[in-house]
């Protein structure tokens, strides 16, 4: 079964509100987690990655924050543009040659 | 950089048909990986690849064959292909944890 998922299948969010998007994992020996961005009809891009011995990473516009308490990963976006409206996927990975595991991932729909 | 790509875009096959899906990636990366996407599901690993010559089986394997004879391809075979095959594939290499995903071939088998 899978180790990382989502809570909602879809989110759907004001342009220029903040976003979160939610993710639970189960594996406590997952070490590495990354959030990926995919837009209709292409690859998964890589926007933000953190380690377990972090609990908060910033890039432009996105914030991760990982809670290993209760095994809780979440993204943030500001100010949230259309350019924004794709499916999110959380992965984790233990640093096993076998790579990362994937959750569902949640589609984010922006309203003008 | 290309990057990962990925050849073809998209292909319908007959049952029975093989083919072969071609993965190609200039970032010298040793670890390669090969995923299938279903419809509203995540990516599931079917083999991988840690540097020329090695290959291992992922999660969802049966159905499929890989080589790996250089650094730069990692193609994936479908000898028999099957309905249940219909799916998106995503072929990625690894630098460090991260992994960079190519723009996917759309298999449709019929």
């Amino acid at each position: 079964g899978e180790s990382v998922g989502l809570h909602l299948p879809t989110l759907s969010v004001q342009e220029g509100d903040n976003s979160i998007i939610n993710c639970a994992y189960s594996n406590s020996a997952s070490d590495y987690f990354i959030w990926y961005k995919q837009e209709s009809g292409k690859g998964p891009q890589f926007i933000i990655d953190i380690r377990s011995n972090m609990d908060k990473r910033q890039g432009q516009r996105v914030t991760v924050l990982l809670n290993k308490t209760v095994k809780h990963l979440s993204l943030q976006i500001a100010a949230t543009q259309p350019g924004d409206s794709a499916v999110y996927f959380c992965a984790e990975g233990s640093g096993g040659a076998d790579g990362l595991t994937f959750g569902k991932g949640t589609h984010l729909i922006i309203q003008p | 950089n290309a990057g990962v790509t990925q050849t073809p875009k998209f292909r319908i096959l007959k049952i029975g048909q093989s083919m072969t899906l071609q993965c190609t990636q200039d970032m010298n990366h040793n670890y390669m990986y090969w995923y299938r996407q279903d419809p509203g599901m995540g990516l599931k690993l079917i083999y991988y690849s840690v540097g020329a010559g090695i290959t291992d089986k992922g999660e969802v394997p049966n159905g499929y064959n890989v080589s790996r004879s250089t650094t730069e391809d990692f193609p994936l075979r479908l000898e028999l292909a099957a309905p249940s095959q219909t799916s998106v594939y995503f072929c990625a290499s690894r630098f460090q944890e991260t992994q960079y995903f190519g723009p996917g071939t759309r298999l449709l088998v019929l």
